[in-house]
Order: C-alpha cells, then structure tokens, then sequence
C-alpha cells in the first residue's frame, strides 16, 4: 500500500521563526491533504492540495506530485501554531495519513 | 448544527470488557469512517461506511465490528477488549464526491488495563 511519511518528526522553535514540514509518498496520488491537530485534539482541514501551491494567510502548501512530495510552510510562528501536522494522501475512498509532525512554538 | 459527535469523550475498561462508541454527524453524509491514533502513528482507519446499512474494512479491523443502521449513527464495537486497543479513536463523515473534506469529532479516549 502507499507509504506517507513526514519529517521531522519533532519541531521546536521560538515566536516569530519560519518552519517547512515535509511529506513524501510512495506512489502516484491525485489528492493530498495536510491537517493541523490542536493540542485539544481537535483536527482541522488547512489545505487541499493535490498540486501546485496554496496561501492562507501565514501558512502556504506546495505539492510537487510528479516527485511525491508536499510542503507545508508556516511563517511568523505564533504559539497557537503549536500541535501536531498531518498530511494525508486519498485511496479510494479513505485517506492514508502520514506520521505526524509535533511543533511546539515558545513565547 | 453540532457537526460529528462522540460518545463517551473518555472510558476505561478492564481487560475482556465490551463496549460501544457512538459516533453521530447531522450532516446528512453519506460517508462515515473510525480511525485510531496511537502515539507517533498518526491516524489508522479501523472500519468506514459509504451509506446506511453498508461497511468495510480499513487498515486495522481486527478486534473491532462496526454498524451503520442508520445514516446518522456509526457505532464502533469492541467485544472483548485488549490493552492493546487503548487508544484515542476519531470518527469523521463527508458527503459523497467530497473526500476532501472530512469533518472529524473531539475523539474519545479509551484505556484498556
């Protein structure tokens, strides 16, 4: 089955710093998603992006599908940016979810 | 509008104990799906439903049987539970044509001594 993996798998950094989370997968994909799971637990759909790049507000999202990889840029960290990143590639009908990425952002 | 719920938000069993989570989305969608995430797995499909009265298998069935009697509901069941089933458990529905955009529940957490 398609493998996701993620990198790093931990992310520490202070106030105001820019961070880029990556996600590679094993095999031809048409959707790719990356949600953010807040330290409540709770999980949120930040982007959508089976190719090219998207912008929203101080995050933005880059899927290269032909070298399966994706891209998740976070800019001007702020410490609500803090949780756990996921992406997640589409089979069928499920999404394959990837490891994680944990981001703790310090005042 | 309460989006996707779940029922109970926390439970501890005892090993060889049953039990059934609840998972309920007034969305009217057809999709419906229960994951489990395990530190540092991220999150693993146990079973899904794409309509009322129909289910399937994902990526960790075993150990857990899963009912769609009516489209709202998705109920979750553990027979005879394990520690190895300790776990926090997540439903999530979406409408048909629209696999990106799942909603997901506040998760429950299950301990398994």
């Amino acid at each position: 089955g398609i493998q996701v993996e993620q990198s790093p798998p931990d992310l520490i950094l202070q106030e105001g710093a820019n961070s880029t989370l990556r996600c590679n997968f094993s095999d031809s994909v048409n959707n790719l998603q990356w949600f953010h799971q807040n330290p409540w637990g709770q999980l949120i759909n930040l982007f959508y992006i089976p190719s090219g790049t998207k912008q929203n507000g101080r995050l933005s999202a880059t899927t290269v599908a032909t070298e399966r990889y994706s891209l998740l840029y976070i800019s001007s960290s702020q410490t609500t940016d803090s949780g756990v990143y996921f992406c997640a590639v589409v089979n069928t009908d499920k999404l394959i979810f990837g490891t994680g990425t944990r981001l703790q952002v310090f005042p | 509008n309460a989006g996707v719920t779940q029922t109970p938000k926390f439970r501890v069993l005892k090993t060889g104990q049953s039990m059934t989570l609840l998972c309920a989305q007034d969305m009217n969608h057809e999709y419906m799906y229960w994951y489990r995430q395990d530190p540092g797995m991220g999150l693993r499909l146990i079973h899904y439903s794409v309509g009322e009265g129909t289910t399937a298998k994902g990526e960790v069935p075993d150990g857990y049987n899963v009912s769609r009697l009516k489209k709202q509901n998705f109920l979750l069941g553990l027979e005879s539970a394990a520690p190895s089933q300790t776990s926090v458990y997540f439903c999530a529905s979406r409408r048909q044509g629209s696999i990106y955009e799942q909603y997901f529940g506040p998760g429950t957490r299950l301990t398994v001594t």
